[in-house]
């Protein structure tokens, strides 16, 4: 596509529940990210994709969160047994480079809630 | 920690000014530094590129400026119009690594009619 694409763009689920977010990143974007903006907060680095492989898992909080990419495309972020504190907006990046040095293009992001 | 402060925080200004936005950063060990801006409830929209070796880049009435020694960079926004009310966010990479832009909390822009 012409851009980046995430879905849902919303999710209500109840505490306790595993949810999937999905990215699908820019045609021939090798890097990728996500970042997790709390309401009226600022972004926060989760992890960072270069092709398939994430050198930089920093910024998962916990282990409930895990991340995949397949064919240095699609991306999903998983969280289990999500918590009221995971409510969220989830953005997805994506850029040709990786290293920091590549412009980076976001999604619109999926909006987390969980009750 | 790459750490980013954005200065104002918030900033109302009437249609038609000029207006400059700042942003500093602690680790100038950095490629490039990318500036944004986002609507509510809205991604992020990449506004401006500027890489180490630059000292500007300008895009339409956008100008940024970047100084490494100091650690700091501007936005400047020419003829400001309603529809630049948005939150602005300036990102360097993360020193050490490079691999993920740190995000200043940004600044909230309303320009009134």
């Amino acid at each position: 596509g012409a851009g980046v694409s995430q879905s849902p763009s919303n999710k209500v689920t109840e505490k306790g529940k595993d949810v999937e977010l999905r990215c699908d990143p820019i045609s021939g974007h090798t890097a990728l990210y996500w970042y997790r903006q709390r309401l009226g907060q600022g972004l926060e680095f989760l992890i960072y994709f270069q092709g398939n492989s994430a050198p930089d898992k920093s910024g998962l909080p916990s282990d409930r969160f895990s991340a995949e990419r397949t064919g240095e495309s699609v991306s999903t972020l998983t969280i289990q047994r999500t918590q009221q504190e995971d409510s969220a907006v989830y953005l997805c990046a994506s850029s040709l480079w990786g290293r920091g040095t590549g412009e980076l293009f976001f999604g619109e992001g999926s909006r987390l809630t969980v009750l | 920690k790459q750490e980013v402060t954005q200065i104002p925080a918030a900033l109302s200004v009437p249609e038609g000014e000029n207006l400059v936005l700042n942003c500093s950063f602690t680790d100038s060990a950095i490629y490039n530094l990318q500036w944004f801006r986002q609507d509510p409830g809205k991604g992020l929209t990449s506004l401006l590129l500027i890489q180490s070796s630059q000292r500007e880049q300008t895009s339409g009435r956008l100008n940024a400026s970047l100084d490494k020694s100091s650690g700091r960079s501007t936005l400047y926004i020419a003829a400001s119009q309603p529809g630049d009310s948005a939150t602005y966010l300036c990102a360097p990479p993360a020193s050490n690594s490079g691999y993920a832009l740190n995000f200043g909390k940004g600044t909230s822009l309303l320009v009134t009619p």
